[in-house]
């Protein structure tokens, strides 16, 4: 079944290690999208991708890197950069940024130990 | 820039009762409007979306959408909730145009089921 899956489910780091959330798709999207959600604050992005090897922040990106290698994947680094980084993290994709539906995987919960 | 606006971060209604979720959107073009649902802990799934035509649109799990342009609003609603749609609500608003535009999400509202 075709579907976007985000591994692990749950992750716990140390302060001051960096740690990489992994998503891959195998919808044939080309748009990805990280999304960081929080109790009240609804979703926000992170960084977004339209097509491989191009990327852009979003509204937090500070603390976060990403890479576009493969259009089937978009990993997430979460930095020692990153102040406040225990949130759930969602990873979406759709066929074309802005003009289509997107599909979410089941979100990794990252708690900072 | 697009936003959207939910202005009821709670809601609680009984089994069987009549449901209506309020979203507002701020974008100077034609909006793309979705709405997701999400249980706890899981990703958010799509209930509709409105692109452009008819303003009334179906959804899965009987959730209906308005889209009124002179109120900047596309409230979902539906007709008769059950125990299992107790759960966070999402109203999103994507561009219309090609670009590096974003989808963006209100803070939700989660709706609470009483017997």
């Amino acid at each position: 079944d075709g579907g976007i899956t985000q591994s692990p489910k749950y992750l716990f780091r140390k302060e001051g290690q960096n740690v990489t959330l992994s998503c891959e798709q195998n919808l044939n999207h080309d748009a990805m999208y990280w999304y960081r959600q929080d109790p009240g604050q609804g979703l926000r992005l992170i960084y977004y991708s339209q097509i491989v090897n191009d990327f852009q922040k979003g509204d937090i990106a500070e603390g976060y890197s990403v890479s576009r290698e493969k259009k089937e994947s978009f990993p997430l680094t979460v930095t020692s950069a990153q102040k406040n980084p225990t949130a759930f993290y969602l990873c979406a994709s759709s066929r074309r940024q802005g003009r289509t539906e997107a599909f979410f995987g089941q979100g990794t919960r990252l708690t900072v130990v | 820039a697009q936003s959207v606006t939910q202005p009821d971060i709670h809601i609680t209604v009984s089994e069987g009762a009549s449901l209506e979720l309020r979203c507002n959107y701020s974008y100077g073009a034609t909006p793309y409007l979705f709405w997701y649902v999400q249980s706890p802990g899981q990703g958010l799934q799509l209930l509709l979306k409105y692109f452009s035509g008819d303003t009334l649109v179906q959804g899965i799990k009987g959730f209906e959408a308005e889209f009124k342009r002179s109120q900047s609003s596309f409230n979902l609603r539906k007709p008769s909730v059950h125990w299992s749609d107790a759960a966070e609500y999402f109203c999103a608003v994507g561009a219309s145009n090609f670009g590096n535009e974003k989808l963006t999400f209100g803070t939700g509202t989660r709706l609470t089921i009483i017997p």
